[in-house]
């Protein structure tokens, strides 16, 4: 099993629609968890932190369930500029310097 | 600040030539990465340095060398390089501490293509 599993996609959702993308990581000891944005041809940067409790900002919502392993991220009123592929990003444990990133979904928002 | 930043952004090697990817960072962090990106694979991790004066293997080191210079720079040396070895790189750096999150911030990238 692949440490950190999303589905690749691509989504296609039209504008103003709501988009759920889901992922799921196999180490019980993660401590950290992420949501990272990538452009097409550039880098990857930081979309949010999820928290245990849960977490908002602005039209983008992040849960996180560590009975399942599962963490997900909602995006609500999707724009234009939402066009990107949207990273899984998991700190394996307390100790741990590294992050282990997911694959990746494609999100395209068509007008 | 410019954040993380890395030379060159593009490089065309024949297989067997070597090169140096060159990466700094004016964050002041502790720790920093470099990655390949490759189509349907992610990122993954070549090596690390946690902090000035230590690198560790990642999930991917066979092939390459790095150096950490200072706490500011972090090289990748490929000595020899093959077609494999063409992918996106990409340098990111992190701070460490009590509290810390640990994210990182990513450099540019090089893209190399080796013929």
């Amino acid at each position: 099993r692949k440490e950190v599993e999303q589905d690749p996609g691509p989504f296609n959702v039209p504008e103003g629609a709501t988009v759920a993308f889901n992922c799921t990581y196999s180490n019980s000891a993660s401590q950290s968890f992420f949501w990272y944005r990538q452009d097409c041809r550039k880098e990857p940067k930081l979309l949010m932190s999820v928290y245990s409790s849960g977490n908002e900002d602005g039209r983008f919502t992040a849960q996180l369930n560590r009975a399942s392993q599962y963490i997900s991220l909602l995006i609500r009123d999707s724009k234009l500029s939402d066009s990107a592929t949207y990273l899984c990003v998991v700190r394996p444990g307390a100790g741990s310097y590294q992050l282990t990133f997911g694959k990746g979904t494609k999100l395209s928002v068509i007008p | 600040n410019a954040g993380v930043t890395q030379t060159p952004k593009f490089q065309v090697l024949k297989t067997g030539q070597s090169m140096t990817l060159q990466c700094a960072q004016d964050m002041n962090h502790n720790s920093m990465y470099w990655y390949r990106q490759d189509p349907g694979m992610g990122l993954r991790l070549i090596y690390y340095s946690a902090s000035e004066g230590t690198t560790d293997k990642g999930e991917v080191p066979n092939g390459y060398n790095v150096s950490r210079l200072n706490k500011r720079e972090f090289s990748l040396r490929l000595e020899s390089a093959a077609p494999s070895q063409t992918s996106v790189y990409f340098c990111a750096s992190s701070d460490w501490g009590q509290g810390s999150y640990n994210e990182q911030f990513f450099g540019p990238g090089t893209r190399l293509t080796v013929l």
